[in-house]
């Protein structure tokens, strides 16, 4: 079945260093894919996004490139902030257009000034 | 754009009682919408896809007669949390669907539910 795998956290950086999260999945056909992040006590929001082969998703500073060969859709970011602090969610689609995600479990990313 | 609304924000309810969270896609119509259930430090868990005009669809192992859900209306969806107890202590969310290309879902901001 369709599933999703992120690197396990937390993630602790110093300010301008480089993040990168990584993400996997495993899924029947062609599904978009998705970034969101959780600030605490919050919902998601949604960071980026691409919805085919080498779709470069962007926002904030953040990329990610949807890699068909390598299923994966990891997340960079040249230079992190103390605001970047939360918790990043990678999300497949779900195979069949039911318009459901798959949330892998989750990366904490702390930035430390 | 594609703002979605939960009320409310925190609720304390007492063990037996039930309670209504409600979420609404503030400008766009949502013919999907999607309960979610979140527990400390961990990812989230579907409950449930509740579409306008007809039944919401339980994942596995979710009770539809203790978490009902209501599509009324093509910007509201209610989740009525009947008889609750303590283990049904979360943090719900809930999540609208565009139905534009892409399959994004845009999130309320949450319910955080404690039952004493």
């Amino acid at each position: 079945g369709d599933s999703v795998t992120q690197m396990e956290g937390p993630v602790t950086l110093s300010e301008e260093a480089f993040l990168t999260i990584n993400c996997t999945y495993t899924a029947t056909g062609y599904p978009s894919l998705f970034w969101y992040v959780q600030y605490p006590g919050e919902g998601l929001q949604l960071l980026l996004k691409a919805t085919k082969a080498d779709d470069k998703g962007s926002n904030k500073g953040f990329e990610a490139t949807y890699r068909k060969e390598t299923t994966s859709f990891h997340l960079e970011k040249g230079s992190v902030q103390v605001s970047d602090s939360a918790v990043y969610f990678c999300a497949p689609s779900v195979s069949g257009n039911t318009g459901k995600l798959i949330f892998g479990q989750g990366t904490t990313l702390q930035v430390k000034p | 754009g594609a703002v979605v609304s939960q009320h409310p924000s925190r609720v304390i309810c007492k063990s037996g009682t039930s309670v209504k969270i409600e979420c609404r896609s503030l400008d766009f119509q949502a013919t999907t919408m999607f309960w979610y259930r979140q527990f400390p430090k961990q990812s989230l868990m579907l409950m449930a896809t509740s579409n306008e005009g007809s039944k919401a669809t339980y994942e596995q192992g979710v009770e539809k007669d203790k978490f009902l859900i209501n599509h009324a209306s093509l910007t509201l969806s209610t989740l009525t949390v009947t008889s609750a107890h303590p283990e049904d202590s979360s943090f719900y969310i809930c999540s609208a669907n565009t139905g534009t290309g892409g399959n994004e879902q845009y999130f309320g901001p949450g319910t955080r539910l404690t039952v004493t």
